[in-house]
């Protein structure tokens, strides 16, 4: 079993629509989760941390869920320019110092 | 707007070549990453480094590949002797991090590399 799992998509969805991405993980100790955004032929860039709490930013919501070991997020009333992979990331911590592990990302595209 | 620097950005090469991959962090940060990114594999975490020391390279094929920091503003990708399936997209990215904390990771624009 992969550490950190996601369902690479496509995600194809309307303008406006409301899509929900999981990635679960292996490692119950895992310390910090974040979701990042990566642009075709780009670089992956931060898009927000995952606190336990859950937080909101804008019309991106994130969710820890420790229990089942999986985080989310959430994209109210899509974008075109939200067409992007979404990349989660987990940190766990082996020993002294932290492992990172990316998901393989899931392709989100918004149509117009 | 500091920003992660790689080069160079594509590098077309032959089998058996040496091929050798820089990225200057942003300044101030103590560690550095690099990934190799495919469409099958997705972002792999290959090593990276904390004030210029090696803390964990369990993800490089090691006969083949070497990672340096030979200072604070220069880590280095070596590949030696290449081979197709080396061919992607090889990330840095740094941050800046304190004892076991993490923090935001700023990637470089990546070093898309193709070995015939």
């Amino acid at each position: 079993r992969k550490e950190v799992e996601q369902d690479p998509g496509p995600f194809n969805v309307p303008e406006g629509a409301t899509v929900a991405f999981n990635c679960t993980y292996s490692n119950s100790a895992s310390q910090s989760f974040f979701w990042y955004r990566q642009d075709c032929r780009k670089e992956p860039k931060l898009l927000m941390s995952v606190y336990s709490s859950g937080n909101e930013d804008g019309r991106f919501t994130a969710q820890l869920n420790r229990a089942s070991q999986y985080i989310s997020l959430l994209i109210r009333d899509s974008k075109l320019s939200d067409s992007a992979t979404y990349l989660c990331v987990v940190n766990s911590p082996p020993g002294g110092y932290q492992k990172v592990t990316f998901g393989i990302g899931t392709k989100l595209q918004v149509i117009p | 707007d500091a920003r992660v620097t790689q080069t160079p950005r594509h590098k077309v090469t032959e089998m058996g070549q040496e091929v050798t991959m820089r990225c200057q962090p942003i300044l101030g940060h103590n560690t550095v990453f690099w990934y190799r990114q495919t469409m099958m594999q997705g972002l792999e975490l290959l090593a990276y480094f904390r004030n210029r020391a090696p803390l964990d390279d369990s993800g490089m094929p090691k006969d083949r590949f070497s990672a340096e920091m030979p200072d604070a503003t220069l880590a280095t990708l070596k590949i030696q002797p290449s081979e197709p399936r080396d061919s992607a997209v090889y990330f840095c990215a740094s941050d800046q991090r304190h004892g076991g904390g993490t923090d935001t990771q700023y990637f470089g624009p990546g070093t898309r590399l193709t070995v015939l």
